[in-house]
């Protein structure tokens, strides 16, 4: 079946760095989102990519769907204490209308030390 | 996007007994999905919980171990049967799309923490 290599598992940084992970896959997704997850929440949905090659930001997160549709980055400029937490990719296939499944990668889990 | 709400939060439940979890959307929405979150770990597909019919499982979800209901276009609950201390997970709902077609975004509910002793 399908599935998500994420990158870095975890990551531990300074306030103020820059934040960078991805997502490959050996096959194509029509929509790449990314979502973060605290303690005690569902995931928040950050940013949705929907064409490849498409560079889309949220404030100080940039994301980009890979022209080969079989990866997606996620960027953090700045980073502030409160980006801790759990950062998802999942990718989704779509066919003449019909939706697959929603595929999760592991997580990259960011501790900022302020 | 949809406020979307679940209840219990969590719950402490004896092996051997049911815990019925429900989700609530605050509008109409096409598709509802359940999901499980095994401790540290990343989101697993249960089945995708279809309005008037019976849901669609995911390999390793049956609908015996988890039945599926789904009444109306804002509401949807998941049963967790006969409970073992493996089913110890958080489970969240998600929708897809106000009522008229999908968006591809899911949103996600806050989860119910189930732990079973």
């Amino acid at each position: 079946g399908q599935q998500l290599n994420q990158s870095p598992q975890s990551m531990f940084i300074q306030e103020g760095e820059d934040v960078s992970m991805n997502c490959t896959s050996s096959s194509i997704f029509n929509t790449w989102l990314w979502y973060k997850q605290e303690p005690g929440e569902g995931p928040v949905l950050l940013i949705a990519l929907y064409k490849a090659g498409e560079l889309t930001s949220n404030g100080r997160l940039t994301a980009q769907f890979g022209i080969t549709r079989k990866d997606s980055f996620l960027n953090i400029s700045a980073s502030i204490p409160s980006d801790v937490g759990i950062y998802f990719c999942a990718g989704l296939t779509y066919y003449g209308g019909s939706q697959g499944n929603l595929i999760f990668g592991k997580g990259t889990k960011l501790s900022v030390k302020p | 996007s949809a406020v979307i709400s679940q209840k219990p939060s969590r719950d402490i439940c004896q092996r051997g007994t049911s815990l019925t979890i429900q989700c609530q959307v605050d509008s109409q929405v096409t598709m509802m999905f359940w999901y499980r979150q095994q401790p540290g770990q990343s989101l697993t597909l249960i089945a995708t919980a279809n309005q008037g019919s019976e849901a669609t499982y995911e390999s390793g979800f049956v609908i015996d171990k988890f039945p599926i209901s789904r009444p109306n276009l804002t509401f949807s609950t998941l049963t967790v049967s006969n409970m073992s201390p493996e089913d110890s997970s958080i489970y969240l709902c998600s929708v897809d799309g106000l009522a008229g077609g999908p968006t591809y975004e899911q949103y996600f509910g806050p989860g119910t923490r189930l732990t079973v002793t």
